[in-house]
Formats: C-alpha cells, sequence, structure tokens
C-alpha cells in the first residue's frame, strides 16, 4: 500500500515550453502533497506544499508563477513548469502524506526534466 | 533557513563492516527522518524518530534522535552490497514540511 506515481518519469523539452508533471497516490487518498527538486549529487529542496482544493503554499525563492501547482482531487496534484529554461532541468520528486497521527510522506519515483 | 549538516559525504566499506553517519542542526525539529535513495529514485522512509533521546531499530538500521532535538545518528551493522546508496536524514517542522540534509553516499565493495 501507500504507492505515489509520477508521470511522466522523465521528459525533454524545448526552452520557452511548458512541461506539466503529474502526482498521483494510488491507493489512498493524500491529505496533502508536497512538490521537492533535486539537482544532481544534492539534496531535496522543498519547493510547496499542496492541499487538496487549495492554494499552494511555496517556499521561499520559488517562483509561484513559473510552478504552477494544481490539486484537483485527493489523489492528483500537477506541477506545470512553465516557460522553462535550461536552469529548470532536475529531478522533481514529489511526496503524498496520508495524515493521521503519524503524518508519513510517501515519496513518488521523480521525474527527470531536461530543458534544451 | 534551517539546515542540516550530514556526515560524512561519502564513504567507502567492505561488506560485513558496520556504518555510522549523522546529523546535526542549529534548529530544534519535532520529527527526525531517514531515507535512503536509489539512483532515478524517491528517497524510502528507513526510520522514524519522534521523541527526544529516542532510539529506534529497523533490522540492521539504529537510529536514535538527540536530547537537544538538534542532531540524530543513523548506524548500519553488517552491511551488504545492497545497502548502497545515498542515506539522507530530514528534520520535520510546522505543516510537516521536511528539510533534508546534503546526504550520505554509501559505496559497499563485496
Amino acid at each position: 500500500g501507500a504507492v505515489v506515481s509520477q508521470h511522466p518519469s522523465w521528459v525533454i523539452c524545448k526552452s520557452g515550453t511548458s512541461v506539466k508533471i503529474e502526482c498521483r497516490s494510488l491507493d489512498f487518498q493524500a491529505t496533502t502533497m508536497f512538490w521537492y527538486r533535486q539537482f544532481p549529487k544534492q539534496s531535496l529542496m522543498l519547493m510547496a506544499t499542496s492541499n487538496e482544493g487549495s492554494k499552494a503554499t511555496y517556499e521561499q525563492g520559488v517562483e509561484k508563477d513559473k510552478f504552477l501547482i494544481n490539486h484537483a482531487s485527493l489523489t492528483l496534484s500537477t506541477l506545470t513548469v512553465t516557460s522553462a529554461h535550461p536552469e529548470d532541468s532536475s529531478f522533481y520528486i514529489c511526496s503524498a502524506m496520508v495524515g493521521g497521527w503519524y503524518n508519513e510522506q510517501f515519496f513518488g519515483p521523480g521525474t527527470r526534466l531536461t530543458v534544451l | 533557513g534551517q539546515q542540516l549538516n550530514q556526515s560524512p559525504q561519502s564513504m567507502f566499506i567492505q561488506e560485513g563492516e558496520d556504518v555510522s553517519m549523522n546529523c546535526t542542526s542549529s534548529s530544534i525539529f519535532n520529527t527526525w527522518l531517514w531515507y535512503k535513495q536509489d539512483p532515478g529514485e524517491g528517497p524510502v522512509l528507513l526510520i522514524a524518530l519522534y521523541k527526544a533521546g529516542e532510539l529506534t531499530s529497523n533490522g540492521r538500521l539504529t537510529a536514535q534522535f538527540g536530547i537537544t532535538r538538534k542532531d540524530s545518528f543513523l548506524n548500519i551493522s553488517a552491511s551488504i552490497p545492497s545497502d548502497v546508496g545515498i542515506y539522507f536524514c530530514a528534520g520535520e517542522t510546522s505543516g510537516s514540511r521536511l528539510t533534508f540534509g546534503e546526504g550520505t553516499q554509501l559505496t559497499v565493495n563485496p
């Protein structure tokens, strides 16, 4: 149980285009989903917290107009990288929180974005 | 912002050896977590620590939450080749937001 999927697993796009990444909780309803970014050989950095039906909360320094997050249901959150540039190339990972006392986050397998 | 200092950055050990890594922070965290990440995958939770001073085991893994809530260590006993990967500590603050350490790359030679 507690499986989180991401789609696509990798994507290559041209500079200036937009890319949408999906995060789904497959066998549970997630009260909250998180989006992280990880550059090569670096740690995971939290970008934003996404709650179903409400606006996402972005971490300091993360442009909300560039990284659009939509959390339309308890099992789906999407991250859209708008007007992507090469410096946006990274590994994007989502996590979904089950809730309850332990509030454990389950991580997706990540999406590798390469912007040419 | 909050930072977690994790050490060592990398370790090269022989199969069967024990491993120890630790994290320190200038900030207090409510919960301390240890994750393992394989290449091209998301992190997987190994151990969660909720109380200051708590010592928890999960198979060959043992972790402790420091009394001050500002540090933690992870020990792996009798390492095996599948222990290879990157280990991250993470501190949890309000809203279940996680701050990750820089990671420890573990290599196990058979």
